[in-house]
């Protein structure tokens, strides 16, 4: 497996909270990005980036912001947690955007109560 | 937005038998990558096909691109309980690149021994 990390793993907070979720990599590739997965939507991008404060919105970028500072870390924040983003959310690395595979960290589950 | 139609949704097959997963685009694909997701694991590249009527194969595994590069399939010989999971495609537009695939919702592949 490609050398992606994903922290937290499992994650409960209520409603209203922030929350960041963190995507680390070893691989040095230029492109990461944040999807979810709900039963039903199969995997929905929500933010990428194409380079170091390189950022774009995906899909379903309501309520989620991003960053990246360095190569090898994309940051998700909710900012105030909602029911509905309660999900599975995947970091993915690439080093030729949609050209190449797409090599997934392990996910982290997000409880929002 | 641009969207991979999949299907079926859900497959249940005897040991042995043969299974078919289909992706269908209204708009020609650049190219398709395969994936595969075990129950409570994270997506793997299985392949990438980019010419139009394509077909590579992996063991029992067929994937064919059609000759209009707007839709694919993944054909598995004779399942094992080891091919259990759900299978996505992803397909790049032409335009695209830096956010990368769009997925379809899957095809969960359950197998009775």
């Amino acid at each position: 497996d490609a050398g992606i990390t994903q922290s937290p793993r499992h994650k409960v907070t209520e409603t209203g909270t922030p929350v960041t979720l963190r995507c680390h990599q070893t691989e040095n590739h230029r492109y990461m990005y944040w999807y979810r997965q709900d039963p039903g939507h199969g995997l929905r991008l929500i933010h990428y980036s194409y380079g170091v404060k390189d950022t774009d919105k995906g899909e379903v970028s309501d309520g989620y912001s991003v960053s990246r500072s360095k190569t090898e870390d994309f940051l998700l924040t909710l900012e105030s947690a909602t029911s509905s983003q309660t999900s599975v959310y995947f970091c993915a690395i690439s080093d030729n955007g949609g050209w190449q595979t797409q090599y997934f960290g392990p996910g982290t589950r997000l409880l929002v109560l | 937005g641009q969207q991979v139609m999949q299907i079926p949704q859900y497959q249940h097959v005897q040991e042995g038998e043969d299974f078919t997963t289909y992706c269908n685009s209204s708009t020609t694909l650049s190219n398709i990558q395969w994936y595969k997701q075990r129950p409570g694991g994270h997506p793997v590249f299985l392949i990438q096909l980019v010419k139009s009527g394509e077909v590579k194969k992996q063991k029992r595994l067929t994937f064919q691109f059609g000759e209009a590069k707007k839709n694919s399939s993944l054909h598995i010989t004779a399942t094992q309980t080891t091919d259990v999971g759900t299978y996505f495609c992803a397909g790049m537009y032409s335009g695209g690149g830096a956010d990368g695939l769009t997925f379809g919702k899957g095809t969960h592949l359950i197998i009775q021994p």
